[in-house]
């Protein structure tokens, strides 16, 4: 069965430095998205991407993070500046063309800022 | 504003037993869909059993089934003859898609074990 994938699966990184988690969604989907879920809370919506464009962001989702699908396949969200607070599990899903068809994640990328 | 709360934190059953987990929700649409997710150890956020709002006959799959209740905007699901795989987060959904391009909203989860 076709699965999102996520790389890494672990990042560390120094704050005030910029990571980029990717995301290879499943191949025939259409739409893209980014969660986070900071330890012990809920997850949270950050960003929908649609035929190469943002068609919907979160509050959480400021000037900080941008999303970008470079190619073909991969679909990345980069945190420029990384904060302690931006330390969470990111999960990046995809869907198909109907709505109603549900997303799929991938495993998810723990990030920690030290 | 749509919410969703899990007001169960935790939980626990006896393998083969039954387990009820709790969600209640709110939103303004009329069209809508429920969900509830898996997540397990491993990390993975698995999807169990969706359910949409103008059905009015509970999604069932497999050893999994959800109390749908649209007036009262309630969806639980129950876990039958639970087995320790199940052991995990479990999070219900809502997921909008009147105009949007359909963002899920989740609970805060309820972490469920089982014991042997």
């Amino acid at each position: 069965e076709p699965e999102v994938t996520q790389t890494p699966s672990h990042q560390v990184t120094q704050m005030g430095q910029e990571v980029i988690l990717r995301c290879v969604p499943i191949s025939n989907h259409l739409y893209f998205y980014w969660y986070r879920q900071i330890l012990g809370q809920k997850v949270e919506f950050l960003v929908s991407f649609y035929n190469n464009e943002i068609s919907e962001k979160s509050e959480i989702f400021d000037d900080q993070f941008s999303v970008e699908r470079p190619d073909g396949s991969n679909f990345t969200l980069k945190i420029r500046s990384t904060k302690l607070e931006d330390s969470a599990m990111y999960f990046c899903a995809s869907r198909g063309d109907s709505t109603n068809q549900p997303q799929h994640f991938g495993d998810g990328t723990r990030l920690s800022i030290l | 504003a749509q919410t969703v709360t899990q007001s169960q934190p935790e939980m626990s059953v006896q393998e083969a037993e039954t387990v009820t987990l709790s969600c209640t929700y709110d939103t303004s649409e009329s069209d809508y869909y429920l969900f509830w997710y898996k997540q397990p150890p491993s990390r993975q956020m698995i999807l169990v059993i969706r359910q949409e709002a103008y059905k009015q006959q509970n999604a069932t799959e497999n050893r999994f089934s959800v109390n749908f209740q649209k007036a009262a905007k309630s969806f639980s699901l129950k876990i039958s003859d639970s087995q320790l795989g199940d052991a995990a987060m479990y999070f219900c959904a809502l997921l909008n898609y009147g105009g949007s391009q359909g963002n899920l909203i989740f609970g805060k989860g309820t972490k469920l074990s089982v014991k042997p």
